[in-house]
């Protein structure tokens, strides 16, 4: 158990649609990352959030956007949803703005129909 | 920017055999490298890591060495089990705070 929380594992929906996926870092870091893993795409850095702030960007389309919030936890949201957009998402965290060695939460998979 | 080119899979073995996952990578700077393991149905989880040249990297009988020279930073294990089927990730972080994954190989250990 890497200390990363994830919420919901699952999530299903339509074309379209808008979810929110949620994370909460280990106990005391202040950074969080955003991963897409897809099949076609592979493993992929969407956007950093340090203490409340964005850090970087990655590959991370318009129609996604995200938050930290004063109690370090994150959300990612994903709007107008397509086909592609069916992929695991993970959450990481790690101590600082640059700490070496990231933690990863277990994932929401998303399956957009 | 960086890159992280790995050998695809799937690797089959027998148990107790040698298990090498080829990895090298392209990156500015002083990159740290990274193992991760992705076991069925679950998260990333930290394999090893190493953070500069000619470190060495360990963890549950898995190794491996950071070589600037050839920017390689290949996993080896002497005697795998069946427990050690899994997708295996190789990253690099350099400049910037983002982790830069291959394509991951999938190995699958038969008893």
């Amino acid at each position: 158990d890497s200390g990363v929380t994830q919420t919901p594992k699952h999530l299903i929906t339509a074309t379209g649609q808008r979810v929110t996926l949620r994370c909460s870092p280990r106990s005391g870091d202040l950074s969080v990352y955003w991963y897409q893993q897809s099949l076609d795409q592979g493993l992929q850095f969407l956007i950093q959030y340090y203490n409340g702030e964005e850090r970087a960007k990655g590959n991370i389309l318009e129609r996604f956007s995200a938050q930290q919030f004063p109690d370090l936890h994150s959300e990612l949201n994903l709007s107008s949803l397509e086909l592609g957009d069916s992929a695991l998402y993970f959450c990481a965290s790690s101590a600082g703005q640059g700490a070496e060695t990231q933690y990863f939460g277990p994932g929401t998979r998303l399956l957009v129909l | 920017g960086n890159s992280v080119t790995q050998m695809e899979g799937p690797v089959t073995l027998s148990e107790e055999a040698f298990l090498t996952i080829n990895c090298t990578y392209t990156a500015t700077g002083y990159p740290s490298l990274f193992w991760y393991v992705q076991y069925p149905g679950e998260g990333l989880q930290l394999l090893l890591k190493a953070t500069k040249a000619d470190d060495k990297g360990s963890n549950k009988g898995f190794e491996a060495t950071y070589r600037k020279e050839t920017t390689s930073f290949h996993l080896e294990k002497g005697s795998v089990q069946v427990s050690d089927s899994a997708v295996y990730f190789c990253a690099v972080k350099a400049a910037g705070n983002k982790l830069t994954f291959g394509g991951g190989t999938r190995v699958l250990v038969k008893p």
